[in-house]
């Protein structure tokens, strides 16, 4: 079985200041892990993927993610926070060495960027 | 490149009535998901296609709901009849259908059963 744990549900930052959004994750084998966004009455949005080599992945929009495997986590990040980066933020996983294509998200993380 | 399609965007019904859910993939995409997500949660999946075979249909509630993409490009999803715990967003998801391809997902469907 898989699954994603999203701890906060809702992470408050200051515009220009550095955003983490966090997200622990659990699989029986090698991870597939993705980060999208979702803004009000919109689909997923696609952010980014981490599939193997460099855990540093950089995505769209100035957001990056670091895979650390020990501490299966895939957390998001982003130097600078923009208000318009106000959104609900989903971590999701799928087991690289199942043949299920299936994604297993989180509950999601609400981030709030004030002016 | 257009964006995978969904129709309608908002449905309202009465419960024990059907409702049908459109999604037209990205182009080239032979890999075809329904989501549902309920309020406040990540989306769970219902059903994967591989071209017009559902390979993949564990967590469709076969009781109540269907779905076909019969020339392996668009897709309908059905649920009758519709119960209040139905209310949610129905997300359709594409990829081109290798092993690390990123799902791109449509706008959804809000469904609203009364």
């Amino acid at each position: 079985a898989q699954s994603v744990a999203q701890p906060e549900d809702q992470v408050n930052v200051a515009e220009g200041n550095p955003l983490t959004v966090k997200c622990t994750y659990s699989v029986s084998g090698n991870p597939y892990l993705f980060w999208y966004v979702q803004y009000p009455n919109r689909g997923l949005q696609f952010l980014l993927k981490y599939i193997t080599g460099d855990n540093l992945v950089k995505g769209s929009y100035g957001f990056e993610a670091e895979f650390n495997k020990s501490q299966t986590s895939f957390h998001l990040k982003k130097p600078s926070a923009l208000v318009s980066d106000s959104a609900l933020y989903f971590c999701a996983v799928r087991d690289a060495d199942t043949g299920r294509r299936a994604l297993t998200f989180g509950s999601g993380t609400r981030l709030q960027v004030q002016p | 490149e257009a964006g995978v399609v969904q129709s309608p965007r908002y449905k309202i019904i009465e419960k024990k009535q059907p409702v049908a859910f459109w999604c037209n993939p990205i182009s080239g995409h032979n890999t075809l998901y329904w989501y549902r997500q309920n309020l406040g949660q990540g989306p769970e999946l219902l059903i994967r296609y591989e071209n017009e075979e559902a390979v993949d249909d564990s967590q469709l509630p076969k009781d109540r709901f269907s779905a076909e993409r019969l020339k392996g490009v668009d897709s309908t999803l059905k649920i009758q009849p519709a119960e209040l715990g139905d209310s949610a967003v129905y997300l359709c998801a594409s990829t081109r259908g290798g092993s690390t391809d990123t799902q791109y997902f449509g706008p959804g469907t809000r469904l609203t059963v009364l």
